[in-house]
């Protein structure tokens, strides 16, 4: 299985602040990368696909880049809705696996 | 808009078998290029996919699961199933379902809520 790992597992930060979490694969899965939000109690929600693809209805302070096995999720200005748990998920190979999360919360 | 729900029991004894539903509302499960999907998610831990059906009725399942696990379609009722045998306490978890695609690129949109499982006696 392509083992994928996030880091960091939490972070904090304060509204407006810009953030970065980065998402590697255990080998290469050139783009298929896709990004979730996945707020308390709620299903997850697909944020980014092919590594940098914004899917439609997801603000545009919303990025991502990478290629291979280096990924990274960047919120530019972070809103109050934006606290929550994001996972990375590749779609190169079966079976299908996930990061394991990182929590973003309020400073 | 397309919606899924899922439905089943909450509660299931070791070693019978976890039977869920998902009804989708707004696609036709058994046109397009679609992967109906089922994720689930350990209480307090990350998603595990589980496995999908095509609109085809072709399967793939993720190989930890595979011996235990089926997913079917009822297109009468637009709906498909996930059924896992001989459960023990480990597939208690939260229990998506979801619609995957293209295949190409393929990613998971939207989801259902989830419905908890727990496998206790």
């Amino acid at each position: 299985d392509i083992q994928m790992t996030q880091s960091p597992s939490s972070l904090s930060g304060s509204v407006g602040d810009r953030v970065t979490i980065t998402c590697r694969a255990s080998q290469t899965i050139s783009n298929y990368l896709n990004w979730y939000q996945q707020k308390r109690g709620e299903a997850p929600k697909l944020l980014l696909f092919a590594a940098s693809s914004l899917q439609s209805g997801v603000p545009s302070r919303f990025s991502g880049s990478g290629s291979g096995t280096d990924f990274t999720l960047t919120i530019s200005s972070l809103q109050p809705e934006d606290f929550a748990t994001y996972y990375c998920q590749q779609s190169y190979r079966i079976p299908y696996t996930f990061g394991q999360g990182t929590k973003l919360e309020i400073k | 808009q397309v919606q899924l729900q899922e439905s089943g029991p909450g509660l299931v004894k070791p070693s019978q078998t976890l039977s869920l539903t998902c009804t989708v509302s707004g696609d036709s499960i058994s046109s397009g290029n679609n992967y109906w999907t089922w994720v689930r998610q350990h209480p307090e831990k990350g998603l595990e996919w589980i496995g999908y059906i095509h609109s085809s009725g072709n399967t793939y399942y993720n190989p930890s699961l595979k011996s235990r696990v089926s997913i079917s379609l009822d297109t009468s009722k637009n709906q498909f199933s996930l059924t896992v045998t001989s459960v023990t306490a480990a597939d208690t978890a939260v229990y998506f379902c979801a619609r995957g695609g293209p295949i190409v690129q393929l990613r998971f949109d939207p989801w259902g809520q989830g419905t908890l499982v727990t496998v206790s006696s």
